[in-house]
């Protein structure tokens, strides 16, 4: 079965740059959510997407941006990276339409260093 | 407001052993319970879900879970451990009538010995 696909799986970056993670939800998945792992810590929740509208807003700086397109594909644009943003982040979907909703499939993430 | 207590950030267990991880939560409402394993380098995998209903929960790999409301827990079990089994293991939240977002646990490391 198709799984949640993220790109690239591992960025490397220099602090002040900018990074863009996307994020490929499993098919007919309309509900896209981000977390961020650190080194050695819990997922926290960031931001989530339904239909492409933002849905909810957790812990997510404010020189991060997100945004889910028309394909229900979303993308985390990050600039001004810092080196705390270096971390490994999920981006999991679901499906209100399906009666999966309460069920997040999670990719493999993507694994951020900020050097 | 909700928050997840894993009781142990690194539990041991000899292979062939219960497997017990400690999941609390703290919610006036019963949220829904989740509990993800995370093989190194790898992404969350779902093992078992409560959101409604039997409140002995089985998933996959031989792992269950009870949701016990007058207890405020979602305990894993595994009756017999398996070297397969090291992973770290996340119990998570969501809120119901909330948003769809997972509040996670800081996590249990499990390792199998021989």
């Amino acid at each position: 079965a198709a799984g949640v696909i993220q790109s690239p799986r591992h960025l490397i970056k220099e602090k002040r740059e900018t990074a863009t993670l996307k994020c490929y939800p499993i098919p007919r998945h309309d509900t896209v959510y981000w977390y961020q792992q650190g080194p050695g810590q819990d997922p926290q929740f960031l931001i989530s997407f339904y239909e492409k509208m933002q849905s909810d807003k957790g812990s997510i700086p404010d020189r991060f941006s997100a945004q889910q397109f028309s394909d229900y594909h979303s993308e985390l644009n990050m600039s001004s990276l810092e080196l705390g943003d270096s971390a490994l982040y999920f981006c999991a979907s679901s499906s209100r339409s399906s009666g999966t909703y309460n069920e997040q499939f999670f990719g493999p993430g993507t694994r951020l260093t900020v050097l | 407001a909700q928050s997840v207590t894993q009781l142990g950030s690194h539990v041991s267990v000899s292979e062939g052993a219960l497997v017990l991880l400690r999941c609390n939560y703290s919610s006036s409402v019963p949220p829904y319970l989740f509990w993800y394993v995370q093989y190194p380098n790898q992404g969350l995998q779902l093992l078992l879900k409560y959101t409604t209903g039997a409140t002995l929960v089985k998933g996959i790999n031989g792992f269950e879970a009870e949701f016990k409301k007058s207890e405020t827990s979602f305990h894993l079990t595994k009756p017999s451990a398996h070297m397969s089994d090291a992973a770290e293991y996340f119990c998570a939240v969501r809120l119901t009538g909330g948003g769809n977002k997972l509040t996670f646990g800081t996590g249990t490391q499990l390792k199998v010995e021989l």
